[in-house]
């Protein structure tokens, strides 16, 4: 099993760019989740999905989409980048709503 | 709200010196709380998940327990492959589809020096 994985690994925006942070899963999850990292502020939840079709916003979703169209993929989509959009993206995914979340490794994104 | 604090921020202890790190939250119906380890330049490794007061797990040399307010993650005599960034989250039981959201701390630096 490759687990979550993300690409690209690290991006350079500028702003009013768009672009799409790929996600997949081969573990057979359910529930997915996409998290933003920033210094002193702790991991942010963005978007989650509970099953394909199906997907709610978090604590800071403005600016991004998701979309679930099968239960392995989950990708974000960044509108148009800001500045304020830099940070470190991390995708995950869990068999159960209580159970751990297993993380993928993560996209670096700068904006300019 | 749903908060969670951890302290210390960071912490440097020798080889072998035993230690806990604290996660406080306060959350409306605890649904879990749970441990992550997070190495630079990764994605954060699930540890742990504790679901009632009382409640311990171990593993290796760390051992997580739960109380009604805070968690505490002991490390017994550490080694230096134990240093990283330790992440507490909590989960609350509101969420109409079940998928509560994870509320996560700042997290611990531990740097173990041999």
């Amino acid at each position: 099993n490759a687990g979550v994985t993300q690409t690209p690994k690290f991006q350079v925006l500028k702003t009013g760019q768009s672009m799409t942070l790929q996600c997949a899963q081969d573990m057979n999850h359910e529930y997915m989740s996409w998290y933003r990292q920033d210094p002193g502020m702790g991991l942010r939840l963005i978007h989650y999905s509970v099953g394909a079709g199906i997907t709610d916003q978090g604590e800071v979703p403005n600016g991004y989409n998701v979309s679930r169209s099968t239960t392995e993929d989950f990708p974000l989509r960044l509108l148009s980048a800001a500045p304020s959009q830099t940070s470190v993206y991390f995708c995950a995914s869990s068999y159960t709503a209580t159970y751990g979340y297993t993380f993928g490794s993560g996209t670096r994104l700068t904006v300019v | 709200e749903d908060q969670v604090t951890q302290s210390p921020e960071a912490l440097r202890l020798q080889e072998g010196e035993s230690s806990s790190l604290n996660c406080s939250y306060t959350v409306s119906g605890l649904r879990g709380l749970f441990w992550y380890r997070q190495d630079p330049g990764k994605g954060p490794e699930f540890l742990f998940t504790l679901y009632s007061a009382g409640e311990e797990k171990e593993k290796e040399r760390l051992k997580a327990t739960l109380t009604k307010k805070e968690s505490f993650l002991h490390i017994t005599a550490p080694k230096p492959e134990d240093s990283a960034t330790y992440l507490c989250a909590v989960q609350a039981g509101r969420s109409n589809f079940g998928n509560e959201k994870l509320t996560f701390g700042t997290g611990t630096r531990l740097t173990i020096i041999p």
